[in-house]
């Protein structure tokens, strides 16, 4: 199985701040790569998919970027709204698997 | 408007069993694959398992944690997915989101889920 591993688990920071969250594959996964946003009580929201795609109507202010085994998910600048959990997946082979989240809390 | 609407989470005994179903709508369910994917409280997301469309013959792949205990199955007739799950332990306890994914040129996510239902298992 393909262990997908985020870092860092947490991070708290301010409005307009740059945010990087990693993602590592234990294995090549080329740039089937996506992210997703969830917030307590709902289900996940896809923000980024293959790698680096937008989805559409998510804020340019999301990006991705990676390919093989490491992988990055920015927030340009940090918005009130974008508090929640964070997660990548690999969408290979399977099974399927997500990363543990990176959980962003606004100052 | 892509609708997925989950049902027939409860509480249940250990080693008890229930059936979740999830339908359907505003797309073409008999020509999609349909995932479920589970999250214990306080905890990630974890992949459960898959069938794919009649034209795929309906294949079905399971996470290891559940494989040999949950069964996937689908009824294009009823735009419904279905997951029955059998011998239930005290760690299947979780909400149960099913979804479609979207793929283009082999890439493949999940961009629509439903509002998920929640599975207890306990004496």
């Amino acid at each position: 199985d393909i262990q997908m591993t985020q870092s860092p688990s947490s991070l708290s920071a301010s409005v307009g701040d740059r945010v990087t969250i990693t993602c590592r594959a234990s294995q090549s996964i080329s740039s089937y790569l996506n992210w997703y946003q969830q917030k307590p009580g709902k289900a996940p929201k896809l923000l980024i998919y293959a790698a680096s795609s937008l989805q559409s109507g998510v804020p340019s202010r999301f990006s991705g970027s990676g390919s093989g085994t490491d992988f990055t998910l920015t927030i340009s600048s940090l918005e009130p709204e974008d508090f929640g959990v964070y997660y990548c997946q690999h969408h290979t082979n399977w099974p399927l698997t997500f990363g543990g989240g990176t959980k962003v809390e606004i100052k | 408007e892509v609708q997925l609407v989950e049902s027939g989470g409860g509480l249940v005994q250990p080693g008890g069993s229930l059936k979740l179903s999830c339908a359907a709508s505003g797309f073409t369910f008999s020509g999609s694959a349909m995932h479920w994917v589970r999250q214990a409280s306080g905890k990630g997301l974890e992949w459960v398992g898959r069938i794919r469309s009649k034209a795929n013959s309906y294949a079905t792949a399971y996470a290891a944690s559940v494989k040999g205990r949950f069964t996937i199955s689908r009824d294009d007739s009823k735009n419904t997915a279905y997951l029955q799950m059998n011998s239930l332990k005290t760690e299947d306890t979780a909400v149960y989101y099913c979804t479609s994914p979207y793929c283009t040129n082999g890439v493949c996510s999940f961009d629509y889920w439903g509002q998920g239902t929640l599975v207890t298992v306990s004496s």
